[in-house]
Protein backbone atom coordinates (compact mmCIF):
# COMPACT_ATOMS: atom_id res chain seq x y z
CA UNK A 1 0.00 0.00 0.00
CA UNK A 2 1.19 3.60 0.14
CA UNK A 3 3.24 5.19 2.24
CA UNK A 4 5.65 7.56 3.37
CA UNK A 5 8.98 6.87 3.19
CA UNK A 6 12.72 8.51 4.17
CA UNK A 7 15.77 9.09 2.35
CA UNK A 8 18.57 9.23 4.96
CA UNK A 9 18.23 6.52 7.24
CA UNK A 10 21.01 8.50 9.57
CA UNK A 11 21.98 11.97 9.54
CA UNK A 12 25.39 13.16 11.68
CA UNK A 13 25.74 17.10 12.35
CA UNK A 14 28.02 18.89 14.58
CA UNK A 15 26.50 20.51 17.93
CA UNK A 16 25.48 24.14 16.13
CA UNK A 17 24.51 22.90 12.58
CA UNK A 18 21.56 23.54 11.30
CA UNK A 19 19.63 20.13 10.37
CA UNK A 20 18.08 18.91 7.69
CA UNK A 21 15.66 15.70 7.50
CA UNK A 22 13.58 14.91 4.72
CA UNK A 23 10.34 12.68 4.02
CA UNK A 24 8.83 11.55 0.82
CA UNK A 25 4.82 10.65 0.79
CA UNK A 26 3.22 9.01 -2.07
CA UNK A 27 -0.66 9.30 -0.89
CA UNK A 28 -1.95 12.33 -3.13
CA UNK A 29 -5.03 12.03 -0.64
CA UNK A 30 -2.73 12.61 2.04
CA UNK A 31 -3.96 16.30 3.62
CA UNK A 32 -1.32 16.02 7.29
CA UNK A 33 1.59 15.71 7.80
CA UNK A 34 3.40 15.75 10.95
CA UNK A 35 6.96 15.17 12.68
CA UNK A 36 7.74 13.13 15.55
CA UNK A 37 10.82 12.60 17.38
CA UNK A 38 11.65 9.09 19.22
CA UNK A 39 14.50 8.92 22.34
CA UNK A 40 15.71 5.44 22.74
CA UNK A 41 12.83 3.93 24.75
CA UNK A 42 10.43 6.81 24.92
CA UNK A 43 6.90 6.91 22.78
CA UNK A 44 7.02 9.88 19.42
CA UNK A 45 7.22 12.93 20.74
CA UNK A 46 5.05 15.56 18.96
CA UNK A 47 7.08 18.42 17.44
CA UNK A 48 5.70 20.48 14.68
CA UNK A 49 2.37 19.58 11.70
CA UNK A 50 1.48 21.32 9.16
CA UNK A 51 -1.54 20.73 6.40
CA UNK A 52 -1.97 20.52 3.12
CA UNK A 53 -3.15 24.36 2.65
CA UNK A 54 0.22 25.20 3.66
CA UNK A 55 3.98 25.34 2.26
CA UNK A 56 5.71 25.98 5.69
CA UNK A 57 5.44 26.22 9.51
CA UNK A 58 7.63 27.13 12.10
CA UNK A 59 7.84 26.41 15.33
CA UNK A 60 10.49 26.97 18.11
CA UNK A 61 14.21 26.13 15.97
CA UNK A 62 12.14 23.64 13.77
CA UNK A 63 10.34 24.39 10.27
CA UNK A 64 8.80 22.26 8.08
CA UNK A 65 8.24 22.48 4.56
CA UNK A 66 5.79 20.85 2.38
CA UNK A 67 6.41 20.49 -1.31
CA UNK A 68 2.56 18.64 -2.84
CA UNK A 69 4.11 19.33 -6.37
CA UNK A 70 6.63 16.65 -5.35
CA UNK A 71 5.03 15.00 -2.58
CA UNK A 72 7.86 16.01 -0.19
CA UNK A 73 8.14 17.20 3.13
CA UNK A 74 10.91 18.44 5.04
CA UNK A 75 12.18 19.10 8.70
CA UNK A 76 14.63 22.04 9.55
CA UNK A 77 16.67 21.96 13.05
CA UNK A 78 18.10 25.29 13.73
CA UNK A 79 21.39 25.19 15.64
CA UNK A 80 21.29 21.42 16.26
CA UNK A 81 22.04 20.61 20.03
CA UNK A 82 23.18 17.15 21.17
CA UNK A 83 19.45 16.69 22.87
CA UNK A 84 18.22 16.78 19.08
CA UNK A 85 19.56 12.96 19.06
CA UNK A 86 16.54 10.62 18.62
CA UNK A 87 15.09 8.87 15.53
CA UNK A 88 12.57 11.32 13.89
CA UNK A 89 9.42 10.28 12.07
CA UNK A 90 7.42 11.92 9.35
CA UNK A 91 3.74 10.70 9.21
CA UNK A 92 1.15 11.58 7.30
CA UNK A 93 -2.66 11.22 7.11
CA UNK A 94 -6.41 11.98 5.46
CA UNK A 95 -9.03 13.94 7.36
CA UNK A 96 -11.83 11.72 8.37
CA UNK A 97 -9.58 8.84 9.03
CA UNK A 98 -7.46 9.67 12.04
CA UNK A 99 -4.42 6.80 11.40
CA UNK A 100 -1.26 7.91 11.02
CA UNK A 101 1.17 6.36 8.70
CA UNK A 102 4.44 6.14 9.63
CA UNK A 103 7.76 5.51 7.76
CA UNK A 104 10.95 3.95 8.77
CA UNK A 105 12.47 6.78 10.63
CA UNK A 106 15.99 8.87 10.33
CA UNK A 107 18.76 8.33 13.42
CA UNK A 108 19.70 12.24 13.78
CA UNK A 109 23.29 11.59 15.31
CA UNK A 110 24.44 15.41 16.96
CA UNK A 111 28.39 15.22 18.25
CA UNK A 112 29.45 17.93 20.60
CA UNK B 1 -1.77 17.96 33.17
CA UNK B 2 -1.04 14.62 32.75
CA UNK B 3 0.10 12.68 29.29
CA UNK B 4 -0.25 9.51 27.81
CA UNK B 5 -0.13 6.74 30.32
CA UNK B 6 0.60 2.87 29.43
CA UNK B 7 1.36 -0.21 31.59
CA UNK B 8 3.21 -2.05 32.22
CA UNK B 9 6.84 -1.10 30.34
CA UNK B 10 7.68 -4.36 30.11
CA UNK B 11 6.23 -7.59 29.64
CA UNK B 12 7.66 -11.27 28.89
CA UNK B 13 5.41 -13.88 27.38
CA UNK B 14 6.18 -16.69 26.20
CA UNK B 15 4.33 -17.91 22.23
CA UNK B 16 0.57 -19.47 22.30
CA UNK B 17 -0.07 -17.11 25.90
CA UNK B 18 -2.03 -14.28 25.93
CA UNK B 19 -1.51 -10.32 26.73
CA UNK B 20 -3.59 -7.23 28.10
CA UNK B 21 -1.68 -4.08 27.47
CA UNK B 22 -3.34 -0.95 29.29
CA UNK B 23 -3.84 2.61 28.18
CA UNK B 24 -5.08 6.06 29.82
CA UNK B 25 -5.42 8.78 27.47
CA UNK B 26 -4.45 12.60 28.10
CA UNK B 27 -6.70 14.91 30.01
CA UNK B 28 -9.56 15.98 27.59
CA UNK B 29 -8.90 12.97 25.37
CA UNK B 30 -11.51 10.88 24.25
CA UNK B 31 -10.38 8.61 21.36
CA UNK B 32 -7.28 6.26 21.71
CA UNK B 33 -5.28 4.47 19.09
CA UNK B 34 -2.74 1.43 19.44
CA UNK B 35 0.15 1.14 16.89
CA UNK B 36 2.83 -1.63 17.02
CA UNK B 37 5.99 -0.81 16.45
CA UNK B 38 9.14 -3.21 15.16
CA UNK B 39 12.86 -2.35 16.15
CA UNK B 40 13.86 -0.34 13.76
CA UNK B 41 10.50 0.41 12.16
CA UNK B 42 7.97 3.09 11.86
CA UNK B 43 4.79 2.57 14.09
CA UNK B 44 2.04 0.54 12.38
CA UNK B 45 -1.17 1.43 12.94
CA UNK B 46 -3.62 -1.09 15.19
CA UNK B 47 -6.98 -0.21 15.72
CA UNK B 48 -8.69 3.38 17.11
CA UNK B 49 -11.34 3.34 20.02
CA UNK B 50 -13.54 6.51 20.57
CA UNK B 51 -16.95 5.86 22.52
CA UNK B 52 -15.84 2.10 23.40
CA UNK B 53 -16.28 1.04 19.84
CA UNK B 54 -13.38 0.12 17.60
CA UNK B 55 -13.56 2.80 14.62
CA UNK B 56 -11.01 2.00 12.43
CA UNK B 57 -9.10 -1.59 11.92
CA UNK B 58 -5.53 -1.52 10.26
CA UNK B 59 -3.89 -4.86 8.55
CA UNK B 60 -3.77 -6.86 11.68
CA UNK B 61 -5.01 -10.57 12.31
CA UNK B 62 -8.32 -10.92 14.84
CA UNK B 63 -6.08 -12.29 17.57
CA UNK B 64 -5.37 -8.65 18.22
CA UNK B 65 -8.73 -6.66 19.98
CA UNK B 66 -9.19 -4.32 22.30
CA UNK B 67 -11.34 -2.44 24.20
CA UNK B 68 -12.44 1.19 25.68
CA UNK B 69 -14.03 1.54 29.07
CA UNK B 70 -16.56 4.68 29.75
CA UNK B 71 -13.31 7.44 30.66
CA UNK B 72 -11.70 6.66 27.77
CA UNK B 73 -8.95 4.47 28.69
CA UNK B 74 -8.55 1.34 26.45
CA UNK B 75 -6.92 -2.13 26.18
CA UNK B 76 -5.35 -3.95 23.87
CA UNK B 77 -5.54 -7.81 24.00
CA UNK B 78 -3.04 -10.34 21.86
CA UNK B 79 -4.23 -14.07 21.96
CA UNK B 80 -2.17 -17.15 20.98
CA UNK B 81 0.99 -14.65 20.64
CA UNK B 82 4.03 -15.31 18.14
CA UNK B 83 7.50 -14.83 18.38
CA UNK B 84 6.91 -11.71 15.59
CA UNK B 85 4.51 -10.26 18.47
CA UNK B 86 7.62 -8.60 19.53
CA UNK B 87 7.25 -4.57 19.56
CA UNK B 88 7.36 -1.82 21.59
CA UNK B 89 3.50 -1.17 22.05
CA UNK B 90 2.16 2.27 21.47
CA UNK B 91 -0.72 4.16 22.70
CA UNK B 92 -1.77 7.34 21.42
CA UNK B 93 -4.62 10.08 22.21
CA UNK B 94 -6.43 12.97 20.70
CA UNK B 95 -9.77 14.23 20.65
CA UNK B 96 -12.40 12.55 18.07
CA UNK B 97 -11.78 14.40 15.13
CA UNK B 98 -8.71 15.92 15.71
CA UNK B 99 -5.37 14.90 13.79
CA UNK B 100 -2.78 15.30 16.31
CA UNK B 101 -2.14 12.29 18.05
CA UNK B 102 0.03 12.56 21.23
CA UNK B 103 1.70 9.13 22.14
CA UNK B 104 2.73 7.26 25.30
CA UNK B 105 5.93 5.42 26.33
CA UNK B 106 4.77 2.08 25.67
CA UNK B 107 5.15 -1.38 26.58
CA UNK B 108 7.59 -2.72 25.14
CA UNK B 109 6.50 -7.02 24.67
CA UNK B 110 9.01 -9.89 24.24
CA UNK B 111 7.66 -13.16 23.15
CA UNK B 112 9.87 -16.54 24.07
Amino acid sequence: GESVGLHLPTLSVQEGDNSIINCAYSNSASDYFIWYKQESGKGPQFIIDIRSNMDKRQGQRVTVLLNKTVKHLSLQIAATQPGDSAVYFCAESRSGYSTLTFGKGTMLLVSP
Amino acid sequence: DAGVTQSPTHLIKTRGQQVTLRCSPKSGHDTVSWYQQALGQGPQFIFQYYEEEERQRGNFPDRFSGHQFPNYSSELNVNALLLGDSALYLCASSAWGADTQYFGPGTRLTVL
